[in-house]
């Protein structure tokens, strides 16, 4: 059975760091792209990133490009997320999702999320 | 304001019909499968239909999906209080380099 299970949410002032991970299990990690997606409280779901199954190819939104920084070790089977910069706007609960059929749109199944809140 | 355009509410009674429309463009719709989320209260989102119009195991076929043009739909036939959810589309979109997702569309089983 496939599993996503991500971690390393919390309360972070503006301006800050934060590294979420996303832990899989299941299927053949890096065979898969993989992605990250979030949704602020009580709003719409909202893409952020995607990542290759090598790692070579990676996708933002323009809402974070250049503060976030997607990456994965292939070895211990875990996807990240490096959010730098942070702010009141980035709080949400961000979602981690497996990538089907080479595509970075077909998103199956997710994780349960994780939930960063940027705050002073 | 998303990229891809839903209405944000529908309703319908029990054994109803109700459709829920995704505009886009051709950026995205109609150059790109759509895909559709369905957000049931308080957990994660799920898979409900990919590549425009195939149901992944264990959806019924109670849901369809369709796309003509730069735009799609999901069709819900007969009607059941478990279809209460949020119901997001989702494309790629080749000028952002980026996917984009619907606002949402809230389902309300009167």
């Amino acid at each position: 059975e496939v599993q996503l299970v991500e971690s390393g949410g919390g309360l972070v002032q503006p301006g800050g760091s934060l590294r979420l991970s996303c832990a899989a299990s299941g299927f053949t990690f890096n065979s898969y792209a993989m992605t990250w997606v979030r949704q602020a409280p009580g709003k719409g779901l909202e893409w952020v990133s995607g990542l290759s199954g090598s790692g070579a190819t990676t996708y933002y939104a323009d809402s974070v490009k250049g503060r976030f920084t997607i990456s994965r070790d292939n070895s211990n089977n875990t996807l990240y997320l490096q959010m730098n910069s942070l702010r009141a706007e980035d709080t949400a609960v961000y979602y981690c999702a497996k990538c089907s059929s080479g595509t970075y749109t077909w998103f199956d199944p997710w994780g349960q999320g994780t939930l960063v809140t940027v705050s002073s | 304001q998303s990229v891809l355009t839903q209405p944000p509410s529908a309703s319908g009674t029990p054994g109803q019909r109700v459709t829920i429309s995704c505009s886009g463009s051709s950026s995205n719709i109609e150059t790109h499968y759509v895909y559709w989320y369905q957000q049931l209260p308080g957990t994660a989102p799920k898979l409900l239909i990919y590549t425009n119009s195939q149901r992944p195991s264990g959806v019924p076929d109670r849901f369809s999906g369709s796309k003509s043009g730069t735009s799609a739909s999901l069709a819900i036939s007969g009607l059941r209080s478990e279809d209460e959810a949020d119901y997001y589309c989702a494309a790629w979109d080749d000028s952002l380099s980026g996917v984009v997702f619907g606002g949402g569309t809230k389902l309300t089983v009167l």
